[in-house]
């Protein structure tokens, strides 16, 4: 089975504080994703990478950046929080293009 | 703009009815669909993927596409109480494109 993990399941951050959110999956993936999902906005592509040390901007990705150093880790920063950035956050991870797997989450807030 | 249209739903069905969620996509060229099922607050599980036109069954799961309609539809069939979930329809485009389109997701509920 594909296990993709994320480092926190909830996390409360000051607005202003640089954030790390970590993900992991265990099936040597060369694709890795991060995502928000909001209420009535659905999932959003912040970044994803094909490779490692290649990154790629998806649909929203600023105020955010991305680290991969190793293929199995996929790391999300936000520089300087702010309160427009609490949400749900999602990393997936595949092979090629075919089915991406997500990990459990994380729920955001910024206060 | 690559879009992925459900619709929103509500979607009701009683226990052991056949529940039928549809999803259009905008882009000719894409090439793979799948469904993931999203419980609240959980993040989306893959339930069904397929690349050609017909039918794709897994259980009492059912996939159906038509690239010429650009329509792709999952059936529940003896629907569950456990099925009640959000179904969100996600599609790659053509042209070598890493990015999967999601659609905003249809709200099933089974009605015991």
């Amino acid at each position: 089975d594909v296990k993709v993990t994320q480092s926190s399941r909830y996390l409360v951050k000051r607005t202003g504080e640089k954030v790390f959110l970590e993900c992991v999956q265990d099936m040597d993936h060369e694709n890795m994703f991060w995502y928000r999902q909001d209420p009535g906005l659905g999932l959003r592509l912040i970044y994803f990478s094909y490779d490692v040390k290649m990154k790629e901007k998806g649909d929203i990705p600023e105020g955010y950046s991305v680290s991969r150093e190793k293929k199995e880790r996929f790391s999300l920063i936000l520089e300087s929080a702010s309160t427009n950035q609490t949400s749900m956050y999602l990393c997936a991870s595949s092979l090629s293009r075919y089915e991406q797997y997500f990990g459990p989450g994380t729920r955001l807030t910024v206060t | 703009q690559k879009e992925v249209e459900q619709n929103s739903g509500p979607l009701s069905v009683p226990e052991g009815a056949i529940a039928s969620l549809n999803c259009t996509y905008s882009d000719r060229g894409s090439q793979s669909f799948f469904w993931y099922r999203q419980y609240s607050g959980k993040s989306p599980e893959l339930i069904m993927s397929i690349y050609s036109n017909g039918d794709k069954e897994d259980g009492r799961f059912t996939a159906q596409l038509n690239k010429a309609s650009q329509y792709v539809s999952l059936l529940i069939r003896d629907s569950q109480p456990s099925d009640s979930a959000t179904y969100l329809c996600a599609v790659y485009s053509g042209a070598g494109s890493y990015q999967l389109t999601f659609g905003k997701g249809t709200k099933l509920s089974v009605i015991p």
